[in-house]
């Protein structure tokens, strides 16, 4: 059983595109995280959510406690936002972190 | 600020071996967590420690295990390595400050077992 669902687990989109990946949790949380993963491994960070929406340049994170379900967005997409995209969720109870399988991005030029 | 640092960047070892990483945080962080990926499991938590002190453990064998020093450095160490140990492993750093617990991944160290 996995904690952390996400949609889709492939996407490929034109240069400019609005871009949504989905993050569904079934445990509850204290955080929420948006990781990014290049080619070559490199894992940044790109939001940490608690409660509702942060935007950081093209890239917006949004999420719902209730429904237990969190969005990534990217408008207007460019080639160099391709890249894995993971969601990882830290539970109210212990201090690991469970992980969705990633979401691989491609956008073609 | 340099960021976090991983030795080795890669790794050949034989069954049976055993191995230990090593992985620097960033200055003034006191966390230390460690990852395990794998193209079949994806990210999967090791452990996690603070001040030198465990403070959670994922779901592996005893045979992986680490530690952490009073400089905050921390090495990861799995003994009887098997085919199933290839992976690449990650640690990240974070303040641990109320109300942010941002982790600052490594690049990793890419552990081959043949």
């Amino acid at each position: 059983k996995n904690e952390v669902e996400q949609s889709p687990q492939n996407l490929t989109a034109q240069e400019g595109e609005f871009i949504t990946i989905n993050c569904s949790y079934s445990v509850g949380i204290s955080a929420l995280h948006w990781l990014q993963q290049h080619p070559g491994g490199g894992i940044v960070s790109l939001f940490m959510l608690s409660s509702g929406k942060k935007k950081h340049g093209r890239l917006i994170a949004t999420i719902n406690i209730q429904e237990k379900h969190s969005s990534l967005h990217i408008t207007a997409s460019h080639p160099r936002d391709s890249a894995v995209y993971i969601c990882a969720v830290r539970p109210n109870t212990g201090n690991q972190f469970y992980f969705g399988t990633g979401t691989s991005l491609t956008v073609i030029p | 600020k340099a960021g976090v640092t991983q030795t080795p960047r890669y790794l050949i070892k034989t069954r049976g071996q055993q191995v230990t990483l090593s992985c620097s945080p960033i200055s003034g962080h006191r966390s230390v967590s460690w990852y395990q990926q794998t193209p079949g499991q994806g990210l999967q938590f090791l452990f996690e420690y603070f001040s030198e002190t465990q403070r959670n453990k994922g779901n592996f064998p005893g045979r992986f295990s680490g530690r952490q020093f009073s400089n905050s450095r921390s090495e990861m160490n799995v003994s009887t390595l098997e085919l199933g140990d290839s992976a690449l492993y990650l640690c990240a750093s974070s303040a641990w400050t109320s109300g942010s617990d941002t982790q600052y991944f490594g690049p990793g160290t890419r552990l081959t077992v043949l």
